[in-house]
This record gives C-alpha cells, sequence and structure tokens, in this order.
C-alpha cells in the first residue's frame, strides 16, 4: 500500500477566494472520510462516501463546502468564499470493505488571511 | 450522544518512565476503541485498538484495555522514549452506520533525555 495521499500539503489564501483539496485513498478502499482539525483540538467528522456516494455530511459542512468522489476512487473537498474560521488541518481517510480501521493521510493546512 | 475525554496535556516525562494517559468515552451504544499518534508534521497513525469489553490492544510496547465498567481506555507504556514524543489521540467508532471516529482533543507527550 502507497498510503492516503492528499494535495496540497500546505495552501495559503486570502479570505474570499475559493480552494481545492484533492485526497487520493489506498487502492480499493471503498470508504474515504473527510475529517477538520483545528489547532488543540482532535479531528472532527465533515462527510464521506462509500464508492462515489456521499452518505452523510456533517452540520459543520457548511454550504460553501463542496465534497465529490466521482469515479469511486480520489475525492475533491472544495471551500467557496473562505473565511478566516476556515483555517484548519484538512485530514483524508480511507478503509477497506467490510473493516472499519481508517487510515489516515498527512493533510493539507489551510490558512485565509 | 459519543464523546471522549482525554486528560490534557502537555505530559512531560524523562526518558525510560512509565506513561499512562487517561481517556474516558461516552457511548450509546457498543463502541470500538482507538488510539492515534501524530507526530510532527505527520498524518495520525493507528497504534492500537480494542473491539469489544476487557480486549487489550497493543502495539510497539504500548497497551490499552477496553474497561466497559468504567467507559475508559486508558494507554500505557513501561518505558518512554524519546522518539514517542507526540500527540496521542483516543477515538471511537460508535459501530452507527458510517463508522465515522469521535475523537478526544488529543494529549501532547514531551520525553526529555
Amino acid at each position: 500500500d502507497t498510503g492516503v495521499s492528499q494535495d496540497p500539503r500546505h495552501k495559503i489564501t486570502k479570505r474570499g477566494q475559493n480552494v481545492t483539496f484533492r485526497c487520493d485513498p489506498i487502492s480499493e478502499h471503498n470508504r474515504l472520510y473527510w475529517y477538520r482539525q483545528t489547532l488543540g483540538q482532535g479531528p472532527e467528522f465533515l462527510t464521506y462516501f462509500q464508492n462515489e456516494a456521499q452518505l452523510e455530511k456533517s452540520r459543520l459542512l457548511s454550504d460553501r463546502f463542496s465534497a465529490e468522489r466521482p469515479k469511486g476512487s480520489f475525492s475533491t473537498l472544495e471551500i467557496q468564499r473562505t473565511e478566516q474560521g476556515d483555517s484548519a488541518m484538512y485530514l483524508c481517510a480511507s478503509s477497506p470493505p467490510g473493516r472499519e480501521t481508517q487510515y489516515f493521510g498527512p493533510g493539507t493546512r489551510l490558512l485565509v488571511l | 450522544g459519543n464523546s471522549v475525554t482525554q486528560m490534557e496535556g502537555p505530559v512531560t516525562l524523562s526518558e525510560e518512565a512509565f506513561l499512562t494517559i487517561n481517556c474516558t468515552y461516552t457511548a450509546t451504544g457498543y463502541p470500538s476503541l482507538f488510539w492515534y499518534v501524530q507526530y510532527p508534521g505527520e498524518g495520525l497513525q493507528l497504534l492500537l485498538k480494542a473491539t469489544k469489553a476487557d480486549d487489550k490492544g497493543s502495539n510497539k510496547g504500548f497497551e490499552a484495555t477496553y474497561r466497559k465498567e468504567t467507559t475508559s481506555f486508558h494507554l500505557e507504556k513501561g518505558s518512554v522514549q524519546v522518539s514517542d514524543s507526540a500527540v496521542y489521540f483516543c477515538a471511537l467508532n460508535p459501530m452507527e452506520y458510517g463508522n465515522k471516529l469521535v475523537f478526544g482533543a488529543g494529549t501532547i507527550l514531551r520525553v526529555k533525555s
């Protein structure tokens, strides 16, 4: 396994700009999760996919956030009209069919100025 | 609801000291319990897990026992090394639809030589 990869690792943007992050899960992992981690806190669930279907979204995911997993492989998380409160680490995780253990990527650290 | 409470850090120990990081949880069902570790600049790595009461998870000298009667999953290691310096997260999977994880706030461990 090559592990979960995320791109970019760091992103600095100005308030009001749109940003998009990419996550490549471990091959053949059918579930993909997005979490957000702010400084000094544990990760909080945002959304998850089973194959290409987005099955649940947290209340944390405002209308400015959208996630896709078009072919059931990689996923993108877009934030529109970024706000300073969006500054956080965005973590992606994947898990294989029938297994609960989630494997995390290195995260994308977003700073909104 | 589902929640995880960890002891506040930072925890500072000398090399070869005994480590305990307390973790207690609240869950509506029968969760699985996890410890993840996050080294500086890296993503979360699964350290150990336990899926039912009285199970003991272990890895790399770390251990934790699933105690249903005290709703606890304390992390222990008999002799810490400088390389164990990291942030440790306790998490639960409530075994509800989606298997999304609920994390504690994390405990910073610093080991001095």
